[in-house]
Formats: C-alpha cells, structure tokens, sequence
C-alpha cells in the first residue's frame, strides 16, 4: 500500500508570513505532485517533480515555490504568504508505467492566511 | 491545455437509487480517463480507470464507460448506499499531470 504523509495538517500564519509544507513518500515513486484543493474549482496542480533535484511548473505556481530534496521528499514553499493561498494542499505520488499512472494522495494539509 | 467538466453538486440520493455523474472532456492528446473519490477527511483515492474508448471500467459496483466520439466518461451506479457519501472526481492524464473534474459531492440518505 503507497504512503504519502504530511505535515503539518494544520496552518495558520498571517499574511506576509513563511511557510513550508512537507511531503513524503516511502514507496519509491519517482513523481511527486502539490495540489491545491478549493471548492469550486477541485484540484489543481501546483507543481511537481519526476526525481531528486528536479521541478515541473503545474498549473498554478504563482506564489509558490518547490524543492524535492530526495526521492522520498518534496516541499511546498510560500515565502510570503497571502489570503488567497488559504486552501487545502494535497501531496500526491506516482510511478508511472507507459499511460496509466495511479496517484497516491496524502491526508493534506490545511492552510490558513489571516 | 486539457479540460474537464462534470456535473455540478452537490447531489442528494435516497439509498437505493441510481447515480449518475456526467463527465465530459476536451484534450488534444488520446486522454487515460479515471474516476477518484474522495471521503470525509481523506485524500482523494483512485476509484478505477477507464482503459479505452467504448470500453467500461468499474469497481465496488461503480462504472463508467468511455465514449471516444461523445468525449464522455459517465460515473454510474445502479443502487447506491449511505457508505457511498463522498466526493467524485472525473480525472484525465495528459503526460504524467492528471487534469481533475471540480468534484461532484454525493449525499446518500438512509
């Protein structure tokens, strides 16, 4: 069974402010995504990475940064944190084989930006 | 860039009834087409893939066939329960990025 685990589940910070959501995976997955969760909209992709060291812009990166430091760990960075990144944050992971690719999601992360 | 639209929530079923969520889908490439859930409190979970056009995939009593010239991947259920509360999402995989659907939530009564 896949595991992606993250932290904090829970965020607040004021706007302005630095925060890093952490992500890891102990199945071997070489993709790693961050997703954002809004009602309306569902999820969307931030960004994501095929491998240590590498990143992929997704579908709204604004505001945001990423880093994966190794195979089993990626990070969601806001350096200056704004309402509008209040959400809920998915880290996903995949090991793709030609066209099918299962994602594995993580129990999020709640964000609020006061 | 790819798209998907699906029906819009939230939707309130008496157990025992029939779902349908209608998904629809604009991409330039031959699309992988999935259907994930998602339950209170949880991450979203693969519910089952839709391998190819007009072929039907299914799971736990779940189906969808996928209509290459509708552009369609219809999630349907003939008899729903109470444990089927959650949020569904049509998904298309473009490369190794999946595009989601906005999420249907379903509300099943006793």
């Amino acid at each position: 069974e896949a595991a992606v685990t993250q932290s904090p589940r829970n965020k607040v910070t004021v706007t302005g402010g630095n925060v890093t959501l952490s992500c890891r995976q102990t199945n071997s997955h070489n993709y790693m995504y961050w997703y954002r969760q809004d009602t309306g909209h569902g999820l969307r992709l931030i960004h994501y990475s095929y491998g240590a060291g590498n990143l992929q812009i997704g579908d709204v990166p604004d505001g945001y940064k990423a880093t994966r430091t190794t195979q089993e760990d990626f990070f969601l960075l806001l350096e200056l944190a704004s309402p509008s990144q209040t959400s809920l944050y998915f880290c996903a992971s995949s090991a793709p084989t030609g066209n099918y690719a299962e994602q594995f999601f993580g129990p999020g992360t709640r964000l609020t930006v006061l | 860039g790819d798209s998907v639209t699906q029906t819009e929530g939230p939707v309130t079923l008496s157990e025992g009834t029939s779902l349908t969520v209608n998904c629809s889908y604009e991409t330039k490439q031959y699309p992988t087409l999935f259907w994930y859930v998602q339950y209170p409190g949880e991450g979203p979970q693969l519910l089952f893939k839709v391998p190819k056009a007009n072929e039907k995939g299914s799971n736990r009593g779940f189906e969808a066939t996928y209509n290459k010239e509708a552009t369609s991947f219809h999630l349907q259920k003939a008899s729903v329960q109470e444990s089927d509360s959650a949020v569904y999402y049509c998904a298309l995989m473009g490369g190794y990025k999946l595009t989601f659907g906005t999420g249907t939530s379903l509300l099943v009564d006793p």
